[in-house]
């Protein structure tokens, strides 16, 4: 069955970077996308980028083009998410999630367990 | 970028409510429209895809319609593991945007 493990907890100073990871397990890595969600304390969710397993390219949201670096390691089935400059504002959940398509609608059926990362002096 | 708004942005029922969520995007998506649930301290959980599709394993009482801008979400009898947020999202371009939520919890 489709499996995505992150990465551990992360405390971080401002001005700092971060890096998360995503380990895929069960299917086929690089027949499928990865998207980042991220989602502050209390509040929605928010997409942050896309990656191809296949070929590596990606798609970032305008508000962290620059800030975020999604890349993957296909001998490792394992996709990382960089996000540097670090703010306050950036503490949050941060989700890996396998894309799917069914009936030519792109799906987001399986997620990671999240990854908390806080950012504080 | 697709702006998804969802309406109400909480409301409270009880057991065996009829509960309807509305979610409207900025453009025409066809039917390129997804539904979330989500409890505290999980990961979302895909309800339904292409606005009325019944995900695998969701219960029947889930149910979604709508197509071009407008779309609902309805719970035909809530039961008491169904209160959570409800998240929509748009899946016709990228960046895939999600609504705001509605929070449905015990009146």
């Amino acid at each position: 069955q489709v499996q995505l493990v992150q990465s551990g907890p992360e405390v971080k100073k401002p001005g700092a970077s971060v890096k998360v990871s995503c380990k895929a397990s069960g299917y086929t890595f690089t027949n499928y996308g990865f998207t980042w969600v991220r989602q502050a304390p209390g509040q929605g969710l928010e997409w942050m980028g896309w990656i191809s397993a296949y070929n590596g390219n990606t798609h970032f949201a305008q508000n962290l083009q620059g800030r975020v670096t999604l890349t993957r390691d296909t001998s490792t089935s394992t996709v990382y998410m960089e996000l540097r400059s670090l703010r306050s504002d950036d503490t949050a959940v941060y989700y890996c999630v396998r894309e799917s398509e069914l009936f030519g609608v792109i799906i987001f059926a399986y997620w990671g367990q999240g990854t908390l990362v806080i950012v504080s002096s | 970028d697709i702006q998804m708004t969802q309406s109400p942005s909480s409301l409270s029922a009880s057991v065996g409510d009829r509960v309807t969520i509305t979610c409207r995007a900025s453009q025409g998506i066809s039917t390129s429209l997804n539904w979330y649930q989500q409890k505290p301290g999980k990961a979302p959980n895909l309800l339904i895809y292409a606005a009325s599709s019944l995900q695998s394993g969701v219960p029947l009482r889930f149910s979604g319609s709508g197509s071009g801008t407008d779309f609902t979400l309805t719970i035909s009898s809530l039961q008491s593991e169904d209160f959570a947020t409800y998240y929509c999202q748009q899946s016709y371009n990228s960046p895939r945007t999600f609504g705001p939520g509605t929070k449905v919890d015990i009146k």
